[in-house]
């Protein structure tokens, strides 16, 4: 059964102060792994699709980098604000599953 | 470019009944997936149809199934509903396979009573 850990569950972050998160997954097979951002009322919405060990990508304050053979990502959010305020969700691909496996989500919380 | 639309919005049912979700994919997009959010639970993957053809179906009985119609919109069915179908169905859509970036929907909310 593939598992995809999400620590930590919950965050609270002081506004301007930066932070992280963690994505686990299986490092066999591996194929993509994806990151969301879901706000509350709406959809999620994608934020990374990383493929390559060493992977990094930046979209403004936010970046992610990708750790395949470990097994890990890492989400950052540099000088949050409270519009980073939603649950971020990592979901792990791996070769010929031809689907996408979802971690439970870090729900995170700018403290104004 | 419109989004992805789901509706209805909310459905209510009791035990046993029937639940038909629909989901219209942004245009150009040819598959469409359904995820299931049970409380405390996280994103379950139910179904991805592509050009018309359940290619993929997660680890859901078969009352749960559904159809892709020939502009690529999609229903998903629920037959025989039990308490704990009670959940928010997801629908996103795609280029290409699951592999690619999915654009999600807003959700249909079902509560079976």
């Amino acid at each position: 059964i593939l598992n995809v850990e999400q620590s930590p569950q919950s965050l609270h972050v002081q506004e301007g102060d930066s932070t992280n998160f963690t994505c686990s997954f299986p490092s066999s097979n591996f194929y993509a792994l994806h990151w969301y951002r879901w706000e509350t009322a709406k959809s999620p919405e994608a934020l990374f699709v990383m493929t390559l060990n060493g992977d990094e990508k930046k979209k403004g304050r936010i970046s992610a980098t990708l750790n395949t053979k470990e097994g890990y990502s890492y989400l950052y959010i540099k000088g949050s604000q409270p519009e980073d305020s939603a649950t971020y969700l990592c979901a792990f691909a791996i070769q010929g599953a031809q689907k996408l496996v979802f971690g439970q989500g870090t729900r995170l919380t700018i403290n104004p | 470019e419109a989004g992805v639309t789901q509706s209805p919005t909310h459905l209510i049912k009791t035990r046993g009944q029937q639940a038909t979700l629909r989901c219209s994919p942004i245009s150009g997009h040819t598959s469409v997936y359904w995820y299931q959010q049970a409380l405390g639970l996280g994103l379950q993957f139910l179904l991805w149809y592509d050009e018309g053809e359940e290619r993929n179906r997660g680890n859901f009985p078969p009352r749960f199934s559904g159809r892709q119609f020939p502009n690529y919109s999609s229903e998903l069915n629920v037959n025989a509903l039990e308490l704990e179908d009670s959940a928010l169905y997801l629908c996103a859509s795609s280029f290409g396979g699951p592999y690619n970036e999915q654009f999600f929907g807003p959700g249909t909310r079902l509560t079976v009573l």
